[in-house]
């Protein structure tokens, strides 16, 4: 029940076109979903993150939709660009922050 | 500001072997946590503290300990380390605000037990 399931495990996308990463959760105990990019060699950095009280976020050119009712959520990178090129993942936590999940990463490669 | 750093940045142990990795914050940040990541498998928590003193088990604690005696360093040690530890270890810390909590992470520590 604390799994977090992502899919694709890895994405090719042409430059200028759109990303799409989706990740499932089952324990409705959940009440927050961020989203980290993670560049070769370095540590995950948050990119962007929703609660369950809203069906999407926008920052830029990366959206998150969030299905409450099916316990899915999703990452959207319009205009993708070749420094977009990275591995995401999804996670989910509750209890404020005591104990993260995460997804298994998706790798993103954008083409020039 | 340096944010989350972590010591050492590469280490070759052999089977057996103890070593403890250390992480520091210099945000003042409550939490702190301690992550494994396995190609295919994410990041699995190891342990986590809420807090000075405190420490609690994650999703993969075995083999595993750890400390928390000042705010900003949490410890991760091996006692006897096997290969199946081999991992890059990622210390993560975040604000207790009662709210939603962002995880900063620190660059990671590669990890080869022969």
């Amino acid at each position: 029940q604390q799994q977090v399931k992502q899919s694709p495990q890895s994405l090719i996308v042409q430059k200028g076109g759109i990303s799409i990463i989706n990740c499932a959760y089952e324990n409705t105990a959940f009440d927050y979903f961020p989203w980290y990019q993670q560049f070769p060699g370095k540590g995950p950095a948050l990119l962007i993150a929703i609660r369950p009280d809203v069906s999407e976020k926008k920052e830029g050119r990366f959206t998150i939709s969030f299905n409450k009712s099916a316990k899915q959520f999703s990452l959207h990178i319009m205009d993708s660009q070749p420094g977009d090129s990275a591995t995401y993942f999804c996670a989910a936590t509750d209890n404020y922050g005591q104990n993260f999940v995460f997804g298994p990463g998706t790798r993103l490669s954008v083409l020039p | 500001n340096a944010g989350v750093t972590q010591t050492p940045k590469f280490r070759v142990l052999k089977t057996g072997q103890s070593m403890t990795l250390l992480c520091a914050q210099d945000m003042n940040h409550e939490y702190m946590y301690w992550y494994r990541q396995d190609p295919g498998m994410g990041l699995r928590l190891i342990h986590y503290s809420v807090g000075e003193g405190t420490t609690a088990k994650g999703e993969v604690p075995d083999g595993y300990n750890v400390s928390r005696l000042k705010k900003q360093n949490f410890l991760l040690g091996l006692e006897s380390a096997a290969p199946s530890q081999t991992s890059v270890y990622f210390c993560a810390s975040s604000y207790l605000t009662g709210l939603r909590e962002t995880q900063y992470f620190g660059p990671g520590t590669r990890l080869l037990v022969l």
